[in-house]
């Protein structure tokens, strides 16, 4: 157990609509970061927060948001979805600043039909 | 961009075979990591191993920074052992912690 708690672990939904992915850092995390893994595209880094501000922008795409709460909580927001969009979502949180390894959570897995 | 590339793509081992995988990065890559992904689909940290060597039971992982690879060990394998290994670093160059991942190496073993 990797103390990241994702949730929820599947979503079915239809194309053009929206889904919120939850995510619980590690206790004393303060950065959080999600992933996106297609069968295409591999394992890619979306974007990264640190202690409730935007620290980092990876490939994103507009239609995708995320925030991160005072309780460091995150959550990642997909609208307009598209049959492109299905993947696994992960979310992974380290520490701070510091060289620190990244904890992954089980992940979502978001099937647009 | 950095680079992570990760030889071989494929491996079918008999149960009880070793193997070493392995991983090649860019120059400004560090913190590197190792993940086992499993059948179901769960991303496991195995090392964090920016330099040096670790060993946990079965596995051990060695990198070497200065030739900019790293190397993971699977003794004695066993059918659990299969799924996708994947190596990923951060570029030391950048002012955030992103992990740039390496396209994996999916093992098989069989019994």
């Amino acid at each position: 157990d990797s103390g990241v708690t994702q949730t929820p672990k599947h979503l079915i939904t239809a194309t053009g609509q929206r889904v919120t992915l939850r995510c619980s850092p590690r206790s004393g995390d303060l950065s959080v970061y999600w992933y996106q893994q297609s069968l295409d595209q591999g394992l890619q880094f979306l974007i990264q927060y640190y202690n409730g501000e935007e620290r980092a922008k990876g490939n994103i795409l507009e239609r995708f948001s995320a925030q991160q709460f005072p309780d460091l909580h995150s959550e990642l927001n997909l609208s307009s979805l598209e049959l492109g969009d299905s993947a696994l979502y992960f979310c992974a949180s380290s520490v701070s600043w510091s060289n620190q390894p990244q904890h992954f959570g089980d992940g979502t897995r978001l099937s647009i039909l | 961009g950095i680079q992570v590339e990760q030889s071989p793509p494929d491996l079918i081992l008999q149960e009880g075979a070793n193997s070493t995988l392995r991983c090649n990065f860019s120059d400004s890559v560090n913190n590197l990591q190792w993940f086992h992904q499993n059948p179901w689909g769960q991303l496991i940290n195995l090392f964090y191993i920016p330099s040096g060597t670790k060993q946990n039971g079965r596995l051990s992982a060695t990198t070497v920074a200065t030739e900019r690879y790293s190397l993971l060990y699977i003794s004695s394998s066993q059918t659990t052992d299969s799924g996708v290994y994947f190596c990923a670093g951060r570029d030391s160059g950048a002012g955030s912690y992103q992990l740039t991942f390496g396209k994996g190496t999916k093992l098989s073993v069989i019994p």
